[in-house]
């Protein structure tokens, strides 16, 4: 069975360029969480949804970072524009059930460096 | 805000030893507690999960949990240099009217052959 599936692994681009992030979630799961990952600050939550609908929402940084599900199975994390201070790991996370009470399976990461 | 802490490490041991990983959180009403391990350049994988007072064991792995004291720790019995990895204490926190997990910063444990 595929585990969480994330594009692109890499990604490196200009200040100011629009970046997206995708993430397929595992199939059968309810709950899928954006995580952001840097040696200063560590892994961070940046939103999570349930059945498609975003719970919370608290994590996100600014304006600039907007995330969403349009189905079951699939999410973006879209960055306009991006600053070099965004260069970060990552991750999607995907869970059976609603909460944080339950195991998180985690995609590979995306890295992304903003020049 | 509320905070998972833990050393930042590194730890080194010899393999064979026993490595001892320590957390404390800030929230008294955190209900769930998880000990990931990530190798390096890798994603955050599960490997214990506690919910209770007391220890729980899982083959080389016992997490110890202290709610009173808010404390939660990872016991990692004879330890191998496959082990050498940062394990993360991840405290699920109800967060207005939701719940979210929140991180430590983790631990880099080295174990040398």
């Amino acid at each position: 069975d595929a585990g969480v599936i994330q594009s692109p692994r890499h990604e490196v681009t200009e200040m100011g360029q629009e970046v997206t992030l995708r993430c397929k979630l595992i199939s059968g799961h309810n709950s899928l969480f954006w995580y952001r990952q840097t040696m200063m600050r560590g892994l961070e939550l940046l939103i999570y949804f349930n059945n498609n609908v975003p719970i919370d929402d608290s994590g996100m940084p600014e304006d600039r970072f907007s995330a969403k599900m349009p189905n079951a199975s699939f999410s973006t994390l879209k960055i306009q524009p991006s600053e070099p201070r965004d260069s970060a790991v990552y991750f999607c996370a995907s869970s059976p059930r609603r909460g944080a009470s339950d195991t998180q399976y985690f995609g590979p990461g995306t890295r992304l460096t903003v020049l | 805000q509320k905070e998972v802490e833990q050393n930042s490490g590194p730890l080194s041991v010899p393999e064979g030893a026993i490595a001892s990983l320590n957390c404390t959180y800030s929230d008294r009403v955190s209900q769930s507690f998880f000990w990931y391990r990530q190798y390096s350049g890798k994603s955050p994988e599960l490997i214990m999960s506690i919910y209770s007072n007391g220890d729980k064991e899982d083959g080389r792995f016992t997490a110890q949990l202290n709610k009173a004291s808010q404390y939660v720790s990872l016991l990692i019995r004879d330890s191998q240099p496959s082990d050498s990895a940062t394990y993360l204490c991840a405290v699920n926190t109800p967060q207005g009217g939701s719940e979210k997990l929140v991180f430590g910063k983790g631990t880099k444990l080295t174990v040398n052959p």
